[in-house]
């Protein structure tokens, strides 16, 4: 039982170039998201998706774009980067219950640097 | 959506209870108070959760105000490896999780 894969871990990109983070689960959920976190910062919330075929925004949607093509997938583009995403970016699933657990379960990072 | 409030920094000595305070004075009366905490630069870790009664697990005890208004992480025998960043957050209504900065706990030998 993998949990939650990110891929790829590390990638440098050059201003401009575009890129696709792929965040695979392998526990049904039906809940995922996409976080970045800065040196010294907690983690912002990019977007999110309730389900296959849906996504909706979070704090800091800009720049960035997302699909849920497959329940189990959940990826996040850059189409056109820049220095200011340079960050470690976290995908985290859930099943979205309430009363039982319901927690996030994360991947374990993906380090973009931006030239 | 409730937001949070935690100290930035705290120390505990090693086998020492640490007691990590949170505020959340806005929170409704279906949100769910959650606690991860962060190792170094990996992904976020679940550590207990709790609507209003407090709550154990084999990690943490979750202390849960009346009120609701504030709750207390406790680790009952901290060791070197709970130094992390600890966050206190609540579940929004829409299965949002917003993280805030969090507090960043050193456990002292």
């Amino acid at each position: 039982n993998a949990g939650v894969t990110q891929t790829p871990k590390f990638r440098v990109l050059k201003t401009g170039q575009s890129m696709t983070l792929l965040c695979a689960q392998d526990m049904n959920h039906e809940y995922m998201y996409w976080y970045r976190q800065d040196p010294g910062m907690g983690l912002r919330l990019i977007h999110y998706s309730v389900g296959e075929g849906t996504t909706a925004k979070g704090e800091v949607p800009d720049g960035y774009n997302v699909s849920r093509l497959k329940k189990q997938n959940f990826l996040l583009g850059l189409e056109s980067a820049a220095p200011s995403q340079t960050s470690v970016y976290f995908c985290a699933s859930s099943t979205g219950q309430r009363k039982n657990g319901g927690e996030l379960f994360f991947g374990e990072g993906s380090r973009l640097t931006v030239l | 959506d409730a937001k949070t409030t935690q100290p930035p920094s705290m120390d505990c000595a090693e086998g020492r209870a640490a007691n990590l305070p949170c505020n959340h004075s806005t929170i409704s009366g279906n949100e769910y108070v959650y606690w991860y905490r962060q190792i170094h630069s990996q992904g976020p870790q679940y550590i207990i959760h709790g609507l209003k009664n407090n709550e154990t697990n084999e990690m943490a005890s979750l202390i849960i105000t009346e009120d609701r208004k504030s709750s207390t992480l406790i680790l009952p025998h901290a060791t070197l490896r709970d130094t992390a960043v600890y966050y206190c957050i609540v579940r929004a209504t829409g299965n949002q999780f917003y993280f805030g900065t969090g507090t960043s706990l050193t456990v002292i030998p």
